[in-house]
């Protein structure tokens, strides 16, 4: 059963970069059956898929952030994160960390989530 | 598109059955997943894949496709399936994921 953890600054300002890290446990980040993902839910508002990275390196991102976001694996640390820069008050959201199953076989699983605020 | 679309508002009589569906032409090739969320709480998956439950998840919740049109039924629904569900797939492309913006469930 894998086990996802996010961590990171509560606080961001404004035109800043928002980095968060997400630590699994239960099984490896280089496993073939899952994407590693982010999530965010701004507050009162519906969930957006950020984006997802492959263990043999692929990476694919929401269009919208695509120009502002990094996503990266550190295998030795069974670590990933996830980096948005030059925020705005419109990414104050919950963040999710996630594993994704690489197919309909495998059931994704979720952190508990972070709010993260872009304030000044 | 690329997009999958769910009805804003649904209700259901306590004990009834309710389906929820989510629309798009990804879902011609991709299985959709369900999340709800029960307000100030993360999600939490209900079905994933063809029609499978995490443990935990009660076996009055089913999911299944047809076309281009993946639903999630709640057989016999309870006060505590008020919430909101959210489907969750593939893009046509296969290369990004999507959700779909959220089903209120109302259980009167």
């Amino acid at each position: 059963q894998l086990q996802l953890q996010e961590s990171g600054p509560r606080l961001v300002k404004p035109s800043e970069t928002l980095s968060l890290t997400c630590t699994v446990s239960g099984g490896s980040i280089s496993s073939s059956s899952y994407y590693w993902g982010w999530i965010r839910q701004p507050p009162g508002k519906g969930l957006e898929w950020i984006g997802s990275k492959y263990h043999n390196g692929i990476t694919y991102y929401n269009p919208s952030l695509k120009s502002r976001l990094a996503m990266s694996v550190d295998t030795s640390k069974n670590q990933f994160s996830l980096r948005l820069n030059s925020v705005t008050a419109s990414d104050t959201a919950m963040y999710y960390c996630a594993s994704l199953g690489s197919s309909a076989w495998y059931k994704d699983s979720w952190g508990r989530g972070t709010l993260v605020t872009v304030s000044s | 598109s690329s997009a999958v679309t769910q009805d804003p508002a649904v209700s259901v009589a306590l004990g009834q059955t309710v389906r929820i569906t989510c629309q798009g032409d990804s879902l011609k090739n991709y299985y959709a997943n369900w999340y709800q969320q029960h307000p100030g709480q993360a999600p939490i998956l209900v079905i994933y894949g063809k029609n499978n439950r995490p443990s935990g998840i009660p076996d009055r919740f089913s999911g299944s496709t047809s076309g281009n049109t993946a639903s999630l039924t709640i057989t016999g629904a309870q006060a505590e399936d008020e919430a909101d569900y959210y489907c969750f797939s593939r893009d046509t492309s296969g290369h990004h994921w999507v959700f779909g913006g959220g089903t209120k469930l109302t259980v009167v």
